[in-house]
């Protein structure tokens, strides 16, 4: 079945650093991947989207592009900043009728 | 102007009473979820509903019982709450995409505590 792998946390990094939170999927055809994040006390948010393969999603600084040779999804920030800090979803969609899968999160913490 | 809201957004009861949670979204999309977010962050789906029909039904005790009047709201009733339903529940809507790829957009959770 499908599924979603991303790297355990959490993740320490002082501002400015450079951000990879790794992400891994199994699934049959072409999902959409998502990465998702979750700020304290509030509720998920689409950070980027990619629907095809090679598609780069970005936003706000944050990228990811989607390698199906690999069956990746990882996110990179080049420098973080303490505001990022968060918990971090990676995320996909494949099929009608279901909702979308979820990693088991990853906490970011950003240091001044 | 919300996208998706829910109320409350913390609830603090006794065990082995019965709460509900409510849902709205003003998105006009046809499909809603629950999510159930444990305490190490882990988010599983619990239901869906698609234009007021019922299309997912994960394994979930049945004191917890989804009702969805119309397309815009999706409420969760649970009876006989018990210590272990202690978690943030979520709320997510999207546009009904034929090929399931299509992202949610969630409310702000409601914080279950339960005593």
């Amino acid at each position: 079945g499908n599924s979603v792998t991303q790297m355990e946390g959490p993740v320490t990094l002082s501002e400015e650093a450079f951000l990879t939170i790794n992400c891994t999927y199994t699934a049959t055809g072409y999902p959409s991947l998502f990465w998702y994040v979750q700020y304290p006390g509030e509720g998920l948010q689409l950070l980027l989207k990619a629907t095809k393969a090679d598609d780069k999603g970005s936003n706000k600084g944050f990228e990811a592009t989607y390698r199906k040779e690999t069956t990746s999804f990882h996110l990179e920030k080049g420098s973080v900043q303490v505001s990022d800090s968060a918990v971090y979803f990676c995320a996909l969609g494949n099929q009608a009728g279901t909702a979308l899968i979820f990693g088991k999160g990853t906490t970011l913490s950003v240091s001044s | 102007d919300t996208a998706v809201s829910q109320t409350p957004k913390y609830l603090v009861t006794q065990m082995g009473n019965d709460k509900s949670i409510k849902c709205e979204q003003n998105l006009g999309h046809d499909t809603m979820y629950w999510y159930k977010q444990d305490s190490k962050k882990f988010l599983k789906i619990m239901f869906s509903y698609n234009n007021k029909e019922l299309i997912i039904n994960e394994t979930v005790p049945n004191r917890f019982s989804p009702k969805s009047p119309d397309k815009a709201h999706l409420n969760l009733h649970i009876n006989s709450l018990e210590l272990g339903d202690s978690a943030v529940y979520f709320c997510a809507s999207s546009q009904n995409v034929p090929d399931g790829k299509g992202e949610a957009f969630f409310g702000q959770g409601t914080r279950l505590t339960v005593v």
